[in-house]
């Protein structure tokens, strides 16, 4: 199956900090990347929405300053957290559509996700 | 506005026994739905999924049942085994995003 990769598995950093989490479809091109954050016991929210090519699409309460997401390629996407707050401690995790797949579905791969925790 | 419900948070069985997970929706909208698999400190894994204008979906030991006047979905595992205890959520799809519910923690007791 299609597979996902996101790079570090895991970060700690001092508050203040920005810190990059690369997010790569490793045998297929994502016409579509998407960002997500888990809190403890507690679903995943999608944070934003990426095209190849085209600027982020953010979900509401989401600060686009805060949560950079460039889409260079059909097989990178990056999350930057700028100024990172221990708030911003969390599970994030990215996922990619298959382009080349036919039907009336593109499913989602998702990666591994990136512990990230902010002293 | 919660538009995908999970309303166990825990569900614990016996190997062997059949697991039933449930799942609850609000939009009309959705189309197709699918269920993930969760471990701690991984991403969810594809499980199996079911089309709006399909009932039932069968693939192994997995079974998804979608009721869609009730706006209601269930996942069968049977017979389950240890393996399966992970956290499962179901997700909607409205065609341009997912739409996860909270997740229910299976435990499959030996």
């Amino acid at each position: 199956g299609a597979v996902v990769s996101q790079h570090p598995s895991r970060v700690i950093c001092k508050s203040g900090t920005s810190v990059k989490i690369e997010c790569r479809s490793l045998d297929f091109q994502a016409t579509t990347m998407f960002w997500y954050r888990q809190f403890p016991k507690q679903s995943l929210m999608l944070m934003a929405t990426s095209n190849e090519g085209s600027k982020a699409t953010y979900e509401q309460g989401v600060e686009k300053d805060k949560f950079l997401i460039n889409h260079a390629s059909l097989t990178l996407s990056t999350l930057t957290v700028t100024s990172a707050h221990p708030e911003d401690s969390s599970f994030y995790i990215c996922s990619a559509r298959d382009r080349g797949l036919s039907g009336p579905y593109n499913e989602q791969f998702f990666g591994p996700g990136t512990r990230l925790t902010v002293l | 506005d919660q538009q995908v419900k999970q309303n166990s948070p825990s569900l614990s069985v016996q190997e062997g026994r059949i697991s039933i997970l449930n799942c609850d929706y609000t939009n009309s909208m959705f189309d197709y739905f699918l269920w993930y698999k969760k471990y701690p400190a991984e991403g969810p894994t594809f499980l199996i999924s079911i089309s709006s204008i399909k009932d039932k979906n069968e693939d192994g030991r997995f079974t998804v049942f979608l009721n869609k006047s009730a706006k209601h979905l269930s996942l069968h595992i049977v017979p389950s085994q240890p393996g399966d205890s992970a956290v499962y959520f179901c997700a909607a799809d409205g065609g341009s995003r997912l739409t996860f519910g909270e997740g229910t923690q299976l435990t499959v007791n030996p």
